[in-house]
């Protein structure tokens, strides 16, 4: 069964680095989007991407962060400078969007962690 | 703007018993709800969805129940098994592709 895979699963990295969070969403899907979880908190929405562009994203996304597709497989989320509360799972889900029902496929995630 | 709320963060269920996850809405616009069920360490789950138009819909031992006047709704879990053992959220749809999640409700089916 086709699934959303995401890399990698652990990424350490100090303050103010830069972080390149990686997704394979399901090949025939075409909405992806990244979300977070904080430690304890709700699962959190950060961006949706369509058609090479950002088509919604939360107030949680600003500057700092960025998304892209490179190639016709990878979707990857990039934080220019990392502050310790990004440290956070992030998870990755793609759906198809050809249903009003937009059931979502997520990856297992992607623990960062700010040191 | 917390348009869905879980209340209970956590719920002990023996094996064979019921379990009943639940979800309060604030806003009546949008059209479905869905039930997605996490593991630790792995990404959510789609479990199962109910439209607005509905008041109950089943897929196994899973059954949602959509109560719009009370703007609540239900997960049933019959029997409960071991396996049932995660959190669950309730989520709905915020705008276009954005999903509003609830906190989860961490369910431990005891053997």
């Amino acid at each position: 069964e086709p699934e959303v895979t995401q890399t990698p699963s652990h990424q350490v990295t100090q303050m103010g680095q830069e972080v390149i969070l990686r997704c394979v969403p399901i090949s025939n899907h075409l909405y992806f989007y990244w979300y977070r979880q904080i430690l304890g908190q709700k699962v959190e929405f950060l961006v949706s991407f369509y058609n090479n562009e950002i088509s919604e994203k939360s107030e949680i996304f600003d500057d700092q962060f960025s998304v892209e597709r490179p190639d016709g497989s990878n979707f990857t989320l990039k934080i220019r400078s990392t502050k310790l509360e990004d440290s956070a799972m992030y998870f990755c889900a793609s759906h198809k969007g050809d249903s009003s029902y937009n059931e979502q496929f997520f990856g297992p995630g992607t623990r960062l962690t700010v040191l | 703007d917390q348009q869905v709320k879980q209340n209970s963060p956590s719920l002990s269920v023996q094996e064979g018993r019921i379990s009943i996850l639940n979800c309060d809405y604030t806003n009546s616009m949008f059209d479905y709800f869905l039930w997605y069920k996490k593991y630790p360490a792995e990404g959510p789950t789609f479990l199962i969805s109910i439209s607005s138009i509905k008041d109950k819909n089943e897929d196994g031992r899973f059954t949602v129940f959509l109560n719009k006047s009370a703007k609540h709704l239900s997960l049933h879990i019959v029997p409960s098994q071991p396996g049932d053992s995660a959190v669950y959220f309730c989520a709905r749809p915020r705008t276009g592709n954005q999903f509003y999640f609830g906190t989860g409700t961490s369910l431990t089916v005891i053997p």
